[in-house]
């Protein structure tokens, strides 16, 4: 009941083209739903986050997407480009604040 | 603006070797965790404190110790190294638990 589920594993985008991974959950406790990017040799770094009071949050090209009664959000990149191939994490937060991450989607954008 | 600081970068250690990893933050925030990364497990908590003096366990704990004595610092402890210690390990902060968590460099650690 604590898992969040990430898809796909990895996902190739043309450049410009729009990137979805998708995340679902089970604890309805959830409260706070954050995206990570992390690239090679780095450490993971908040990119957009979300609460469950709000369906759709934007900022610049990235968007979160959230349906509270599916239990399931997603992030959009619009325009991919190159310099956005990473690995996307998302994440939950229950109880004191401990984040519960998915699996990881590796992106890769092709010029 | 230094954030989040972890040494070392990486390590090598024999099984049965204990090693501390260090992790220093310089935002005087109150909750501090440790992840480890495994390929295709996303990022996993060890153990977690929501200030000195008071840490907890996550979903790894076994074979990792903490402590807590000041805001800035929260060191992990491996007690006795194993094989299926060998992951990247992360240490971030925050400021509250649901606000953004600031992640250091990570440790990769093998161990032999």
């Amino acid at each position: 009941q604590q898992q969040v589920k990430q898809s796909p594993q990895s996902l190739i985008v043309q450049k410009g083209g729009i990137s979805i991974i998708n995340c679902a959950y089970e604890n309805t406790a959830f409260d706070y739903f954050p995206w990570y990017q992390q690239f090679p040799g780095k450490g993971p770094a908040l990119l957009i986050a979300i609460r469950p009071d709000v369906s759709e949050k934007k900022e610049g090209r990235f968007t979160i997407s959230f349906n509270k009664s599916a239990k399931q959000f997603s992030l959009h990149i619009m325009d991919s480009q190159p310099g956005d191939s990473a690995t996307y994490f998302c994440a939950a937060r229950y109880g004191q604040g401990n984040l519960i991450f998915g699996k990881g989607t590796k992106l890769s954008v092709k010029p | 603006n230094a954030g989040v600081t972890q040494t070392p970068k990486f390590q090598v250690l024999k099984t049965g070797q204990s090693m501390t990893l260090q992790c220093a933050q310089d935002m005087n925030h109150e909750y501090m965790s440790w992840y480890r990364q495994d390929p295709g497990m996303g990022l996993r908590l060890i153990h977690y404190s929501v200030g000195a003096g008071i840490t907890d366990q996550g979903e790894v704990p076994n074979g990792y110790n903490v402590s807590r004595s000041t805001t800035e610092d929260f060191p992990l402890r491996l007690l006795s190294a194993a094989p299926s210690q060998t992951s990247v390990y992360f240490c971030a902060s925050s400021y509250l638990p649901d606000t953004e968590a600031f992640f250091g460099q990570g440790t990769r650690l093998t161990v032999v």
